[in-house]
This record gives C-alpha cells, structure tokens and sequence, in this order.
C-alpha cells in the first residue's frame, strides 16, 4: 500500500490568487494523479503527473489552469491559478502502486470567494 | 474509456450482506476493476482490486462474470460503520504508462440499526 499526504487540508483564497497543494507518498511511485471532486459528486481525473516529463491533462483541463510539477517519485504539487468561485472543490490526489493499485490522499478543501 | 454505471443509492441492516453492481459494458482486455469506500470530508479508501472471476480480503470480496461486463462488491454483515459512498474504477494501461480512468458515479450505502 501506499500512504499519501496533501498541504494544505483546506484554504480560503480570494478570487485571481493561485493555491499550490502538495502531494506526499511514503514510498516511491511510477504514476501519480490529480483529481477534483464536487460536493455529492464522483471524481473527476485532472492530470497524470509524470517524473521527468510534462504531466498528461484530461480534456476540459489546461496546463494554464492547473500547472503540474513532478520533481521525483515521492512528490508532486498541482497549483490553481487565477482562481474564480467555480474552482471551488475538493482536490485529491492519488498513487498508483506497483500492483496497480491507487491510494488517496486525504483531500485539499478549497474555498474561493 | 469503459462507462460505468452504478446504482446512486441502497439501505441495508445490520448483519447483513451487502452486494453492490458495477456495470461496465464496454470493458476492454487490460482494464482492472477497483473498489473504493469514501466517508464525507475524507479521501476515497481501497477496499478490493480485481481483474476477472473472484477476489476475497479481510473486508470484501469481488465478483467479476467471465465477460467482465459488470462486477459485484460484496461486503459481508455490515455494521453502521459501513455507510458510506462506494465507487467502482476502471483503469486501462494505454500505450506507454498512460492510464484512462473512470470513476463510477457512486453508491450511497446506508446502513439502519
């Protein structure tokens, strides 16, 4: 398995600022991933942050937007630039174990005003 | 990318067995099927992978038809501790290590005394 940490776990921000949340795993991973989760709704796959490369963004998700940063097989960090209300959401990411497997972290709660 | 239909909710009572259907018709070769639990303010938790026939834990167990069209999440005498949002995943290994994911919409489980 794998144990996965996000900073911040929640944050008020005003709109035009930009957040940075950061992903922790306790072990190495080949895949991680950004997901963002309306209230009452499932989740919704941002990007694939790959190590070494550009991160893979699903369509309807800009580099722009949601710049993604890989800098080793531990981390990652997903910043929401230029927020407006409606990027208020849950924001999760997850890893993906050797066997395929994916663990979530716990969730970042943004709240833009 | 594998559709994937789920029913929104199901009421149970304690002691009993639960079985949940996740249907995903056009599943292709490679795809794995996943099983998640989700409490309100928290991130989605694994509860059971698997890829064709059956799949027991500690916790679950999980049948999958030889076409693989649709699977079951069984979870055996649920306590109240069990109501919760359950959500299938099916992930598909692409060329490379690309993946396309999709979530199924979730299942509230409630569980009454």
């Amino acid at each position: 398995s794998a144990v996965i940490s996000q900073k911040p776990s929640r944050d008020i921000c005003q709109r035009g600022t930009s957040l940075t949340i950061q992903c922790q795993v306790d072990s190495q991973v080949t895949m991680m991933f950004w997901y963002r989760q309306q209230p009452g709704q499932s989740l919704t796959l941002i990007a694939t942050a790959n190590q070494g490369s550009e991160a893979t963004y699903e369509s309807g998700f800009v580099i722009d937007k949601f710049p993604i940063s890989r800098p080793n097989l531990t981390f990652s960090t997903l910043t929401v630039s230029n927020m407006s209300p409606e990027d208020s959401s849950i924001y999760l990411c997850s890893a993906e174990t050797s066997e395929k497997t994916q663990y979530f972290g716990p969730g970042t709660r943004l709240l833009v005003l | 990318l594998a559709k994937t239909t789920q029913p929104i909710s199901m009421d149970s009572y304690e002691g009993q067995e639960v079985n949940i259907t996740c249907s995903h018709n056009n599943i292709a070769t490679n795809d794995y099927i996943t099983w998640y639990q989700q409490f309100p303010s928290q991130g989605p938790r694994f509860i059971i992978q698997g890829y064709k026939t059956k799949v027991t834990n500690e916790v679950a167990s999980l049948f999958i038809p030889a076409d693989r069209k649709s699977s079951t999440l069984s979870l055996p005498r649920v306590s109240l501790s069990d109501t919760a949002v359950y959500y299938c995943l099916v992930a598909r290994v692409s060329s490379g290590s690309a993946r396309q994911l999709t979530f199924g919409s979730g299942t509230q489980l409630t569980v009454l005394p």
